[in-house]
């Protein structure tokens, strides 16, 4: 069955470094890949979204593109801020297995010192 | 716009016991989500819902595991009996009806601890 695969956490960051969380998957089909986060006592919400091979997602100074040779969709961000400091999931909705169905990764959480 | 409502957000049971959560999605929302989240992991699919039909529920464990979704809008999902591994954080999902947008709107969760 499908599968997404998050790099370990915690990871701890000083203000303004810069972040990089992989995420891998296996699919039947095509994919659409997403990037959730969780702020703390919060619910999940969308950070940002890729349907096709080679297209990028962005959404508040986070980027991830969907690379389709190494079946990669890794969540950077340049410069992180302390209010980036929350739970981030990787998923995908795999068309073959029927719409908006997610599958998430285990999560990494961030953590922002300043 | 009101987000999705979860109720209650806490619950301590002890196994054998049975607990009951509810869910009232966005409205207009047609396609209802219920996911546990396990500790450490990320959310499982437990059932979806579109209106008041069951769409999957593969991974939903029949034997001690229900869900309802009474006229298409609220949920219901009940453990009986209640197990120790069912503690985790029960997460209510909608979503629009359409096509493929991956978008889910989620509540806050119902923390279940089972003694």
């Amino acid at each position: 069955g499908d599968s997404v695969t998050q790099m370990e956490g915690p990871v701890t960051l000083s203000e303004e470094a810069f972040l990089t969380i992989n995420c891998t998957y296996t699919a039947t089909g095509y994919p659409s890949l997403f990037w959730y986060v969780q702020y703390p006592g919060e619910g999940l919400q969308l950070l940002l979204k890729a349907t096709k091979a080679d297209d990028k997602g962005s959404n508040k100074g986070f980027e991830a593109t969907y690379r389709k040779e190494t079946t990669s969709f890794h969540l950077e961000k340049g410069s992180v801020q302390v209010s980036d400091s929350a739970v981030y999931f990787c998923a995908l909705s795999d068309p073959f297995e029927g719409a908006q169905k997610l599958v998430f990764g285990q999560g990494t959480r961030l953590t922002i010192n300043p | 716009e009101a987000g999705v409502a979860q109720s209650p957000r806490y619950k301590i049971i002890e196994k054998r016991q049975s607990v009951a959560f509810w869910c009232n999605p966005i409205s207009g929302h047609a396609t209802l989500y219920w996911y546990q989240q396990i500790l450490g992991q990320g959310p499982k699919l437990l059932i979806q819902f579109q209106n008041n039909g069951v769409v999957d529920d593969s991974q939903l464990p029949k034997d001690r595991f229900s869900a309802e979704r009474l006229k298409g809008v609220d949920s219901t999902l009940k453990i009986q009996p209640a197990k120790l591994e069912d503690s985790a954080v029960y997460l209510c999902a909608s979503s629009f009806p359409g096509p493929n947008t991956g978008e889910l709107f989620f509540g806050e969760g119902s923390r279940l601890t089972v003694l």
